[in-house]
């Protein structure tokens, strides 16, 4: 069964680095979405994405953050200046009607 | 789309009984779909009912959806270890396009004891 894949499972940066965190969306949608979970707090909107622009964002997806899709298959989500408040799961999401989660990457920053 | 609220917020079977959750919402959707979150991992979609539908089986998964009331009912029959997991609804408005966002709200933790 297709699924979600993202990279790095866990990803440690220092404060002020940039880190971009990767996924691999399923093949065949086209819409495509980053959430994120602090640690025991609920998972967060931050972006969808569809015909390489942005679509809705929210409040959280400041400045500092940026999708791209560089390619047919990566969808990216880049953190330019790493804030320890950015320490979180984050979760790429695709759907062609239900959204599909990938396993998420788990960004510390020290 | 809106935030659902589940309810309850925690709740601790025993293996083979059934667990029933509860979502609520606020207004009019075109849709509504509950999800599984494993500890530290990521959400698994287990179900979707359009807002015409009234019922919908998935396994041993079994969910109702009243608009009239706006509230959604997720059962599942003979639980399993396997099953303890938080649960989640999320209510979908979709706007112009097909893409929409989840909100999620704090979900219900399901245990179920060997």
């Amino acid at each position: 069964e297709p699924e979600v894949t993202q990279t790095p499972s866990h990803q440690v940066t220092q404060m002020g680095q940039e880190v971009i965190l990767r996924c691999v969306p399923i093949s065949n949608h086209l819409y495509f979405y980053w959430y994120r979970q602090i640690l025991g707090q609920k998972v967060e909107f931050l972006v969808s994405f569809y015909n390489n622009e942005i679509s809705e964002k929210s409040e959280i997806f400041d400045d500092q953050f940026s999708v791209e899709r560089p390619d047919g298959s990566n969808f990216t989500l880049k953190i330019r200046s790493t804030k320890l408040e950015d320490s979180a799961m984050y979760f790429c999401a695709s759907s062609e009607r239900e959204q599909y989660f990938g396993p998420g990457t788990r960004l510390t920053v020290t | 789309s809106q935030q659902g609220e589940e309810d309850p917020q925690a709740l601790s079977i025993q293996e083979g009984e059934n667990a029933t959750m509860n979502c609520s919402y606020k207004t009019s959707i075109n849709n509504l779909q509950w999800y599984r979150q494993n500890s530290g991992r990521g959400l698994v979609h287990l179900i979707l009912i359009r807002s015409n539908e009234r019922e919908k089986h998935s396994g041993r998964l079994r969910v109702t959806l009243d608009t009239s009331k706006k509230s959604s009912s997720l059962l599942i029959t003979a639980s399993r270890a396997a099953d303890t997991a938080s649960y989640f609804c999320a209510p979908v408005v979709i706007g112009g396009g097909s893409n929409y966002k989840l909100t999620f709200g704090k979900g219900t933790l399901l245990t179920v004891n060997p």
